[in-house]
């Protein structure tokens, strides 16, 4: 079955020392985003790629970052992970970024910062 | 800007109840809305779509209509059951968007 992988599904880190989060995805979309969940919270789009064209929210803290080395992976990189980062990370991929694009969402990483 | 609003949970039923949860949304020009269901956990998972005004989007028993005149996307099921205890997000993508803007989402606990 096409998919969106995300691993690990639970990501455990400390005060300060680098993470990154991987998704994969075997549906061949064009788009991969990150979005952020905190707790009883509405999800929230960090970025995402379209091929290889980043495209960063304005909000989104300069201490996340992502990679997208070919079609299929995309990473998300935390470079210091404070206590507030910690939270859900879903990854979601779709054919195309405007129109009526379905988004498709992988399982997530739950990051927990020490 | 697109906002979304829905109804404040938990919403708690027995089982074959019936079901509305309440979505409104503000946005210019047509947007596309999507419901979504989130079990303990768990990512989330596409429940169903509309793209244009008075569309119906359906799947496993639920269903929500576009609204174009009272922006509204609510959704409904007639008979709930246990295993359909969740979080349900309303979400929609702007015309030219590209980040879907989801609602706080509402809880439902369903109990036999």
């Amino acid at each position: 079955d096409a998919m969106v992988i995300q691993n690990p599904r639970y990501q455990v880190t400390q005060f300060g020392k680098p993470v990154t989060l991987s998704c994969s995805q075997t549906l061949n979309h064009n788009v991969m985003y990150w979005y952020q969940q905190k707790s009883s919270q509405a999800p929230k789009l960090l970025f995402h790629y379209y091929d290889k064209d980043f495209n960063n929210e304005a909000d989104t803290p300069d201490n996340f970052q992502s990679r997208r080395p070919n079609t299929s992976f995309c990473f998300l990189d935390i470079r210091s992970p404070g206590l507030g980062d910690a939270a859900m990370y879903l990854c979601a991929t779709s054919g195309d970024r405007q129109g009526p694009q379905t988004q498709y969402f992988g399982p997530g990483t739950r990051l927990l910062v020490l | 800007g697109n906002s979304v609003t829905q109804m404040e949970g938990p919403v708690t039923l027995s089982e074959e109840a019936f079901l509305t949860i309440n979505c409104t949304y503000t946005a210019t020009g047509y947007p596309s809305l999507f419901w979504y269901v989130q079990y303990p956990g768990e990512g989330l998972q596409l429940l169903l779509k509309a793209t244009k005004a008075d569309d119906k989007g359906s799947n496993k028993g639920f269903e929500a209509t576009y609204r174009k005149e009272t922006t509204s996307f609510h959704l409904e099921k007639g008979s709930v059951q246990v295993s359909d205890s969740a979080v349900y997000f309303c979400a929609l993508i702007g015309q030219a968007g590209t980040a879907l803007i989801f609602g706080k989402g509402t809880t439902l606990s369903v109990s036999s």
